[in-house]
């Protein structure tokens, strides 16, 4: 069965530092990732997905994320932070041949002034 | 700008009290997901709907919850008695499907039990 591991549940960085937010999957078969952004009292709307093609994957808000099929890895990076980007973070995998979306536990990303 | 819509956004309600939440999904979506978000699991699929048909329930507790799409406009998830443990953020997001399958999510029901 699927599964995604989000190695942390916490990220602090400072305002214009890069961020790297972790995510591992496990799945037997082929796979497509997401990631998704929270803000307060929102629901999740999608910063980025890999389908298929090339392992590095731009999204929205100047987010990208790099799948590595050796390290079933998809981790999140920015090169420099904002306060708005202030949130919770939910790596998602999603098997080939299904609908389902299986969602991590979320990485809550503080930044400091 | 088309949305999901969620109502209602917040419900108080008495253990042991129905309670019901709807979802309009996007128009021309066919996959239709309710979701629980609660601090100590996160967040849990409870049901899923292809062309409104439920293909996966597992993650629901049947002897209280059930989950309906009287017709493609209106998805509802109902409750029944309600409990305490059940408080959460109930959400409910849309999608294609098939290979583009990012979901759309409503701003969610927060439910209290008291």
């Amino acid at each position: 069965a699927q599964s995604v591991t989000q190695l942390d549940s916490q990220v602090p960085v400072f305002e214009e530092a890069p961020v790297e937010l972790r995510c591992n999957y496990s799945s037997s078969v082929s796979v497509y990732l997401f990631w998704y952004v929270q803000y307060p009292n929102q629901g999740l709307q999608l910063l980025l997905k890999y389908l298929s093609g090339s392992t590095l994957v731009k999204g929205i808000n100047g987010f990208e994320a790099e799948f590595n099929k050796s390290q079933t890895s998809f981790h999140l990076r920015k090169p420099s932070v904002h306060i708005s980007d202030t949130a919770e973070y939910f790596c998602a995998v999603s098997e080939s041949r299904d609908d389902k979306i299986i969602f991590g536990k979320g990485t809550r990303l503080h930044i400091l002034p | 700008d088309a949305r999901v819509t969620q109502t209602p956004r917040h419900k108080v309600t008495e253990m042991g009290q129905e309670v019901t939440m709807r979802c309009q999904p996007i128009l021309g979506h066919n996959t239709v997901f309710w979701y629980r978000q609660t601090m100590m699991q996160g967040l849990e699929l409870l049901a899923y709907f292809r062309n409104r048909a439920p293909l996966d329930d597992s993650g629901m507790p049947k002897d209280r919850f059930s989950a309906e799409m009287p017709d493609a406009t209106l998805a509802t998830l109902k409750i029944q008695p309600s409990e305490p443990r059940d408080s959460a953020v109930y959400f409910c997001a849309s999608g294609l499907g098939g290979q583009g399958r990012i979901q759309y999510f409503g701003a969610g029901t927060r439910l209290s039990v008291l």
